[in-house]
């Protein structure tokens, strides 16, 4: 159970393009879901916070208007990455909170690997 | 602020051998510890978790980690590795007092290395 599915698992887009990622709890609800960045050999620097029905918490430095988050249902977030560069080239991942307490472990979607040309 | 270190970027050991990936945290109030293992080009996948009780935690796959408050350290260990552990470790923290936020902080990576 807590699968999250991640799609598309990767894309190469040109620049000055948008690029959509979407990230679906599959067999539980997620009010709360999390949008990732990993650069190579690096940790995860977690973007945003995407919040059911209501707007996402950016963390500091991570421009609103260029990674747009809409979470417009319990299953389902979306990351938007607006007229992207190649700066912007990178690994995303979301993960949601699994069912249960508050200390339930994070399940992870298996990432976009985002290529801008 | 909530913070994780893992000492080593990479671990080298051999099949058979045990293996341990070293963690420490700081938090504000009482940690809630976890780890992680990711494949290249994939997500993150749970291997265990702390959240209280025993200080000794088992988990997925074999491995198991041990909670040492005094140390503040939550390192994971394998009593004998194999080839497939070969992978990028992280260890993470949350702190338990929600004013501390809900965020969960990544330590930098361990990558683990199992030799034939």
């Amino acid at each position: 159970g807590a699968v999250v599915s991640q799609h598309p698992s990767w894309v190469i887009c040109k620049s000055g393009t948008s690029v959509k990622i979407e990230c679906r709890s599959l067999d539980f609800q997620a009010t709360t879901m999390f949008w990732y960045r990993q650069f190579p050999k690096q940790s995860l620097m977690l973007m945003a916070t995407s919040n059911e029905g209501s707007k996402a918490t950016y963390e500091q430095g991570v421009e609103k208007d260029k990674f747009l988050i809409n979470h417009a249902s319990l299953t389902l977030s979306t990351l938007t990455v607006t007229s992207a560069h190649p700066e912007d080239s990178s690994f995303y991942i979301c993960s949601a909170r699994g069912p249960g307490t508050g200390h339930s472990p994070l399940h992870f979607g298996n990432g976009t690997r985002l290529t801008v040309t | 602020a909530q913070s994780v270190a893992q000492p080593e970027d990479q671990v080298n050991v051999a099949e058979g051998n045990p293996l341990t990936v070293k963690c420490t945290y700081s938090v504000s109030g009482n940690p809630y510890l976890f780890w992680y293992v990711q494949y290249p080009n994939r997500g993150l996948q749970f291997l265990l978790k702390y959240i209280t009780g025993d200080n000794l935690v088992k988990g997925s796959y074999g491995f198991e980690a041990e909670f040492n408050k005094s140390q503040t350290s939550f390192h994971l260990k394998k009593p004998s590795a194999l080839v497939s552990d070969s992978a990028l470790y992280f260890c993470a923290v949350r702190g338990v007092i929600k004013a501390a936020g809900n965020k969960l902080t990544f330590g930098g990576g361990t990558r683990v290395l199992v030799k034939p």
